[in-house]
């Protein structure tokens, strides 16, 4: 089944705590990003990678870091988490030159204390 | 930068009354994606309609349907007959092809559905 695969689905942590949110997809596809959700604000991206060591900074990246060393994942580092990092996270991935063909996870719900 | 505009933030109906989401965008691009989806209370985002640009008839599944105006840059959404499960979160969205793959999404409707 083509699925893009988010871990955990929930946390709650400690501020300056360091974090990992893997994101797994099984479709071969090239882009993958990471979006945030925020009530009032929508969805925003924090980063996206159009391919294999191929990562770039979206409309919020402050406080987060990526890695792409394999295609199949895209993990998302909180180094040291504070409280305005607690959200409602999605990853998407899509094959490229299809932008139209989104797949998301099913979320991870942040809580940094 | 692509823009996605969702006024209404909050709508209440009573059940079965029809629901008109509005959505409006900016882009440059001539070739773009727009998508419509729903969050419900569980959180996950659904899937539930991608139009392309080139592409503007107006969609009907079941109770949803689209109306895609490239002539006001609209893309809205309606319920028609409302029911509780129509309660969620809907967001509209929009991809440019030749972008860097970013979705930008309106800011949201909650629609609550009071029975």
């Amino acid at each position: 089944e083509a699925q893009v695969t988010q871990n955990p689905r929930y946390l709650i942590t400690v501020t300056g705590k360091k974090l990992t949110v893997t994101c797994s997809q099984n479709m071969n596809h090239e882009y993958m990003s990471w979006y945030r959700q925020d009530p009032g604000l929508g969805l925003r991206q924090i980063y996206y990678s159009m391919n294999v060591e191929v990562t770039d900074k979206g409309d919020v990246p402050e406080g987060y870091k990526v890695s792409r060393k394999e295609k199949r994942n895209f993990p998302l580092i909180l180094e040291s988490p504070s409280p305005n990092q607690t959200s409602l996270y999605f990853c998407a991935s899509s094959l490229s030159g299809r932008p139209g063909e989104q797949y998301f996870g099913p979320g991870t719900r942040l809580t940094v204390t | 930068a692509q823009k996605v505009t969702q006024a209404q933030t909050e709508i209440s109906v009573v059940e079965k009354e029809d629901v008109t989401l509005d959505c409006v965008y900016e882009t440059r691009d001539t070739t773009y994606y727009l998508f419509w989806y729903k969050q419900p209370p569980s959180g996950e985002l659904v899937f539930l309609i991608r139009r392309n640009s080139f592409d503007e008839q107006n969609e009907i599944s079941g109770r949803y349907s689209w109306n895609f105006q490239k002539s006001t840059s609209s893309f809205n959404f309606t319920i028609t007959a409302s029911q509780v499960v129509d309660s969620a979160v809907y967001f509209c969205a929009l991809i440019e092809y030749y972008g860097n793959n970013r979705l930008a999404f309106g800011k949201g409707n909650q629609v609550v559905v009071i029975p």
